[in-house]
């Protein structure tokens, strides 16, 4: 059983196209994430929804848009595709503890190409 | 604002040496440690965290880690590697504000470990 999904796997596409991203996750987990990894391998996080509601928002482009239609899924769109957006798009997830921190779960991640 | 410094980009050695990973952090707040590793075209594995009492913290695959507060410090350590942690190991960081854990995890730059025969 998989815990944290991502669709696709690769995606790739021209350079101003519009394309989205899919994560679910059945573990009950009430937090998900987006972190972005470039082609030197640095991870960064994007955004992060808690319940739905966007708590964590880097300083990411517009053309990115993360959307939580409910707790299991957050779905990324990113509107007219750069050629900078060429990475590795990992979503996680995790149940947003009180005063503990709670373990994040990756997904297996999506390879974008921009051409 | 938290920062992570992983001091080696790449680490090369031989099975069944020791080797030793090093990252140091900086915060102005308390924080969590964790070391993911990540094999080839997969996703990040959570290898050990520290969140608080012994600085010693032991994960998977045999592998340990020691939290230095003063040097600001979380090393990860295994006694014997095997080819099959050839793999990218990132260290990274929580921030944790009283009563609220918003999670966000600050990444290293990455060390790839090579295991050689």
């Amino acid at each position: 059983d998989t815990a944290v999904s991502q669709t696709p796997k690769y995606l790739v596409t021209q350079m101003g196209n519009d394309k989205s991203i899919k994560c679910e996750q059945n573990l009950g987990h009430d937090t998900m994430y987006w972190y972005k990894q470039d082609s030197k391998k640095f991870l960064k996080i994007m955004f992060s929804y808690n319940n739905k509601e966007l708590i964590i928002n880097e300083t990411v482009p517009n053309r990115f848009s993360p959307k939580s239609p409910d707790k299991a899924h957050l779905n990324l769109h990113i509107n007219s595709l750069e050629l900078g957006d060429s990475a590795v798009y990992f979503c996680a997830s995790s149940q947003k503890g009180g005063d503990s921190y709670n373990e994040q779960f990756f997904g297996p991640g999506t390879r974008l190409t921009v051409l | 604002a938290q920062s992570v410094t992983q001091l080696d980009s790449q680490v090369p050695v031989f099975e069944e040496a020791p080797v030793e990973l090093r990252c140091n952090y900086s915060s102005s707040v308390s924080v969590y440690l964790f070391w993911y590793v990540q094999y080839p075209n997969q996703g990040l594995q959570l290898l050990l965290k520290y969140l608080s009492g012994s600085t010693l913290v032991k994960g998977i695959n045999g592998f340990e880690a020691e939290f230095n507060k003063s040097q600001t410090s979380f090393h990860l350590r295994k006694p014997s590697v095997h080819i099959s942690d050839t793999a990218e190991y990132f260290c990274a960081v929580s921030d944790f504000l009283y009563g609220t854990s918003y999670g966000k995890l600050t990444f290293g730059q990455g060390t790839i470990l090579t295991v050689h025969p």
